[in-house]
């Protein structure tokens, strides 16, 4: 599986826009972008993948550059429930987990 | 809609007891997996199994593990001998068709063992 690289921690307001970056320059060609989040310590919740082109679904929207090299993932209008630690996957197989972003939603 | 169920939710044990932890996976996928996450660590990948078989496993998943499908519904993760360094969350998933696909995850098991 590529690596990934997501920012440590962000900020958003809720009821905004919640942009969630995350790079995977080495992604190769037969890998899917996907997304999980992980609130508290619950387990690890599907929100999204793609392989090229964008995606939606009723949870978020995933924007995936040309180049395949990053992608973000948009939470059109962040909850406090959105709190959570946010994982980017590159993956063909089993999932790797790296430290993810974790997103706080301010009231 | 369909989920991943585990049972227990909260396991204490004694070092070097015998544990078993309970998954039921979504009724028609046919890929078992097990994570683990120590207490403010990564979630990490265990094993995978698939047809009664294990597909591939960690590093992590040494001789005092093991997995089972008993039966139709259920898939199992026995640890032996427990460590103190067992305690963790176990995660179990499972994937419709293959390794690949989209992994759906239980709500887990909290093992603490003293």
């Amino acid at each position: 599986d590529a690596k990934t690289t997501q920012p440590p921690s962000m900020d958003c307001a809720e009821g905004r826009a919640a942009n969630l970056p995350c790079n995977h320059s080495t992604i190769s060609g037969n890998e899917y972008v996907y997304w999980y989040r992980q609130i508290h310590s619950q387990g690890p919740q599907y929100i999204i993948h793609g392989l090229k082109n964008n995606e939606t679904n009723e949870m978020a929207s995933l924007i995936i550059t040309e180049d395949r090299k990053s992608s973000t993932l948009i939470l059109p209008h962040a909850t406090l429930r959105d709190t959570a630690v946010y994982y980017c996957i590159a993956r063909d197989d089993k999932i790797i987990f790296g430290k993810g972003t974790r997103l706080h939603i301010l009231p | 809609e369909p989920e991943v169920t585990q049972t227990p939710s909260h396991q204490v044990t004694q070092m070097g007891q015998e544990v078993i932890l309970r998954c039921v996976p979504i009724s028609n996928h046919l890929y078992f997996y097990w994570y683990r996450q120590i207490l403010g660590q990564k979630v990490e990948f265990l094993v995978s199994f698939y047809n009664n078989e294990i597909s591939e496993k960690s590093e992590i998943f040494d001789d005092q593990f093991s997995v089972e499908r008993p039966d139709g519904s259920n898939f199992t993760l026995k640890i032996r001998s427990t460590k103190l360094e067992d305690s963790a969350m176990y995660f179990c998933a499972s994937s419709k068709r293959g390794v690949q696909e989209t992994q759906y995850f239980g709500p887990g098991t909290r093992l603490l063992v003293l």
